[in-house]
């Protein structure tokens, strides 16, 4: 159980076009995803929060109309990087927070998109 | 704010032990570990709630001392699997974590 998918897996797109990434919890509701960046041989940072049917919550210093969360259901969120940079390649990794009895606090997360800009 | 790790790296032969240990400079209310592979995604080992709290997972096992607002990763007999880098997560507000900088661990032949 608590399974977090995410397509594309891998993903290779030019400079100014836009990039969708979709997380999906597949045997899980959850109501809370989490979008995080991972940078070559560097800890995963937080970009966002993202609460189902509600706007998401960005890191300070992560530009909001950039990276833009939509989180339809409770079982996906997307992120859409618009007018993608080449400093934006980076591994962009999903989570999900399971919590079926309301008491736990578990993260599980996604395979990871590897967005390369050219 | 991030907690902080240590050591930053540790090289293994296989069947040896290692500790991992994560500390905050804000009270701590639950530690997550994770282990994650090159060019993956981190894999949950597990989580601890309480303040000495202790836990296991096959021969992985780690301790929560709330007081001290530190954790500990214990990998004992070490297997080649092992390898990886091991990062704790420390929940904000909002349920999301913020991740130490890892520990790359190597378990050699």
């Amino acid at each position: 159980g608590a399974v977090v998918s995410q397509h594309p897996s891998w993903v290779i797109c030019k400079s100014g076009t836009s990039v969708k990434i979709e997380c999906r919890s597949l045997d899980f509701q959850a109501t809370t995803m989490f979008w995080y960046r991972q940078f070559p041989k560097q800890s995963l940072m937080l970009m966002a929060t993202s609460n189902e049917g509600s706007k998401a919550t960005y890191e300070q210093g992560v530009e909001k109309d950039k990276f833009l969360i939509n989180h339809a259901s409770l079982t996906l969120s997307t992120l859409t990087v618009t007018s993608a940079h080449p400093e934006d390649s980076s591994f962009y990794i999903c989570s999900a927070r399971y919590d079926p009895v309301g008491l736990s606090y578990e993260q599980y997360f996604g395979p990871g998109t590897r967005l390369t800009v050219t | 704010q991030q907690p902080v790790q240590s050591p930053q790296a540790v090289i293994l032969r296989e069947g040896e032990d290692a500790v991992i240990n994560c500390s905050s400079s804000k009270a701590l209310y639950s530690v997550h570990w994770y282990r994650q592979k090159h060019g993956e995604a981190p894999v949950f080992l597990m989580i601890l709630l309480k303040g000495g709290e202790q836990k296991g997972h096959e021969k992985i096992s780690a301790s929560f001392n709330e007081k001290k607002q530190q954790s500990s990763l214990y990998l004992t007999a070490s297997q080649l699997s092992y390898s990886g880098t091991y990062f704790c997560g420390t929940p904000n507000s909002g349920y999301a974590l913020n991740f130490g900088k890892g520990t790359s661990l190597l378990v050699t032949p």
